[in-house]
């Protein structure tokens, strides 16, 4: 595609359920990065992945999180037993690999969790 | 710690009222020096990369400087609209591709 996509843009959900989040990266681009953004603050890296390799996961806040890539494309980031704490917004970026520093950055989800 | 401080959290300018904004850096050894500008309501968009002191980028009315400890994003004669938050983010070295963030600064230029 032309720019990176993401999906849903918002989410509103209540405390305990869980939540799936889409990526779509560029197309050709080898490597997919999820970051969380909260309001007035810079994006904080999640992980990454290199094709369907997830190399770096050190940014996840706790073992309710997880990321997958199966197939080196679309990605999903998942929230288990969401709690207030995880509202922000996950935003999703790409580039073309592991040695293109450039990366692109998606509109991002907002996740509310009431 | 990799740390990204970034000065002043808010500035407000006048159209054609040139200025600078400062990120600080502290981190074991750097891969590269990125700068975005971040509208509200939207994803990062990049700007310049910067790999090595004394490098200098340019785009438009922007131009990034490096230095082993701090980069410049110095904005000439800027337009309202420039106005946006700009954020600076450093990639470590160290074999993950994660880039750390500055908070922004919130940058609003009145005509």
């Amino acid at each position: 595609g032309a720019g990176v996509s993401q999906s849903p843009r918002y989410k509103v959900t209540k405390r305990g359920q869980d939540v799936t989040l889409r990526c779509d990266p560029i197309s050709s681009h080898a490597t997919l990065y999820w970051y969380q953004q909260a309001l007035g603050q810079g994006p904080e890296f999640l992980t990454y992945f290199n094709y369907e390799a997830q190399p770096d996961k050190s940014g996840l806040p706790s073992d309710r999180f997880s990321a997958e890539r199966p197939e080196g494309s679309i990605s999903t980031l998942t929230i288990q037993r969401t709690e207030q704490r995880d509202s922000a917004m996950y935003r999703c970026a790409s580039s073309l690999d592991r040695g293109t520093d450039t990366q692109y950055f998606g509109p991002g989800t907002r996740l509310t969790v009431l | 710690e990799d740390q990204v401080t970034q000065s002043p959290e808010a500035l407000r300018l006048q159209e054609g009222e040139s200025s600078s904004l400062n990120c600080s850096y502290t981190v074991s050894g750097l891969r590269g020096l990125f700068w975005y500008r971040q509208d509200p309501g939207k994803g990062p968009e990049f700007l310049f990369t910067l790999y090595s002191a004394g490098e200098e980028k340019e785009k438009e009315r922007l131009k990034a400087t490096l230095t082993k400890k701090e980069s410049f994003l110095h904005i000439t004669a800027p337009k309202p609209e420039d106005s946006a938050t700009y954020l600076c983010a450093v990639r470590p070295v160290g074999g993950s591709e994660k880039l750390v963030f500055g908070k922004g600064t919130k940058l609003t230029v009145n005509p």
